[in-house]
């Protein structure tokens, strides 16, 4: 069955701490793989994608994620976050149009 | 270029009364998709809507919910006779295309739905 597991449900870093957020997937095909952000009582906002080419992919606000097929993950990453990335970032796997997602990652900063 | 816009943003409901959620998509996008998300959950297929068809409605309960993206005016998702547990945030995404998911999702604000 397809699936996205984001084991953690919390994280808690420092300001100025690097961050890596796990994401795990079960797909049968090539996956095009996603993440969002959601603020408080905001949409979501799409961070960064990955379709195919190079597995390191550069997103917006200094994020990047990597594609490890052998691993099936596609992790974020930020070198150093800010207060203001504080929200809660959701991981998503498709094959065509109905996007399926992890339960989401709550990212809480620590001044 | 006004973003997805979904409205009411809040909105109560008694139990056994209808909800109707309304989602203006992107200008020039012609694809609507609706997700539900309940509290510390991911978000969760709805349906998939072009103008005046419906082209993927598994996500969907099979009472009580509907969904509309007419010719003319917003997408509407609605739930007749709510229950407690169709307590939920409720976002809707567009597109400018549909197909193979290769495309970005817009997503509104979504609107939060509590039942009494």
């Amino acid at each position: 069955a397809q699936s996205v597991t984001q084991p953690d449900i919390h994280i808690t870093v420092s300001e100025g701490a690097s961050l890596e957020l796990r994401c795990n997937y079960s797909y049968g095909a090539t996956p095009y793989l996603f993440w969002y952000v959601q603020s408080p009582g905001q949409g979501l906002q799409l961070l960064l994608k990955y379709f195919s080419g190079d597995t390191l992919v550069q997103g917006i606000k200094g994020f990047e994620a990597e594609f490890k097929r052998s691993q099936s993950s596609f992790n974020l990453r930020k070198p150093s976050v800010h207060w203001s990335d504080a929200a809660e970032y959701f991981c998503a796997v498709t094959g065509n149009y109905q996007l399926i997602w992890g339960a989401g990652t709550k990212l809480i900063i620590k001044p | 270029n006004a973003g997805v816009m979904q409205n009411p943003r809040h909105l109560v409901r008694r139990r056994g009364q209808e909800a109707r959620l309304r989602c203006s998509p992107m200008k020039g996008h012609s694809h609507v998709y609706w997700y539900r998300q309940l509290p510390e959950e991911g978000l969760k297929f709805m349906v998939y809507l072009q103008k005046e068809n419906i082209i993927d409605e598994s996500g969907m309960p099979k009472e009580r919910f509907s969904a509309e993206f007419p010719k003319e005016g917003p997408s509407i998702l609605r739930i007749q006779q709510v229950v407690r547990g169709d307590s939920a945030a409720y976002f809707c995404a567009s597109s400018p295309t549909g197909t193979s998911g290769t495309g970005e999702l817009f997503f509104g604000e979504g609107s939060r739905l509590t039942v009494l």
